[in-house]
């Protein structure tokens, strides 16, 4: 098993440029999430999903947009990139029995 | 609504040293706890958990008991290594949809040879 997998795993962007980052998991797991980490601050929660076709905000949700279309992928947009959202974006799934798995993380800079 | 709190960093010790890190919940319902690790550029990694009151977790030397009176889940290692310099994450998931964590701040531990 891979686990989480997210693609890519850094990138640069201008101010106004767009991108998404990729999340796949293959433990058939029902529940998954966007975090984002900042320096000296824990993790953030952007948007989850708790199934397939499903999406929801959470704390910090403007400037994302986020699809599941397929149970095992999470995608995480960004349409007008900004320097406030430089930072590094974790994605994590869970099953019923709660405790989640995180993803090697995706390191975004924004000039 | 749901909150917890860890001692602030960074933790300096040297190697075979005991280490506590401090965590104390605020939640609803009887939520699960954890504790993850992350270590220098990587993702988050379970360290351990428990799911009810009285439980220990324990993995890798590291241990936590979930204290219902005095809601917390301190973690604890009897002798730490160099390989143990992280950032350690208490955190809890209550009775809401989607298995959402609540975290704690993290705190930094850095162990010397």
């Amino acid at each position: 098993n891979a686990g989480v997998t997210q693609t890519p795993k850094f990138r640069v962007l201008k101010t106004g440029q767009s991108m998404t980052l990729l999340c796949a998991q293959d433990m058939n797991h029902e529940y998954m999430y966007w975090y984002r980490q900042d320096p000296g601050m824990g993790l953030r929660l952007i948007h989850y999903s708790v199934g397939e076709g499903t999406t929801a905000k959470g704390e910090v949700p403007d400037g994302y947009n986020v699809s599941r279309l397929k149970k095992q992928n999470f995608l995480l947009g960004l349409e007008s990139a900004a320097p406030s959202q430089t930072s590094v974006y974790f994605c994590a799934s869970s099953s019923t029995r709660r405790e989640q798995y995180f993803g090697p993380g995706t390191r975004l800079t924004v000039t | 609504g749901d909150s917890v709190t860890q001692m602030e960093g960074p933790v300096t010790l040297s190697e075979e040293a005991f280490l506590t890190i401090n965590c104390t919940y605020t939640a609803t319902g009887y939520p699960s706890l954890f504790w993850y690790v992350q270590y220098p550029g990587e993702g988050l990694q379970l360290l351990l958990k428990a799911t009810k009151a009285d439980d220990k977790g324990s993995n890798k030397g590291f241990e936590a008991t979930y204290r219902k009176e005095t809601t917390s889940f301190h973690l604890e290692k009897g002798s730490v290594q160099v390989s143990d310099s992280a950032v350690y994450f208490c955190a809890l998931v209550s009775n809401n949809a989607g298995n959402m964590l609540t975290f704690g701040g993290g705190t930094r531990l850095m162990v010397k040879p």
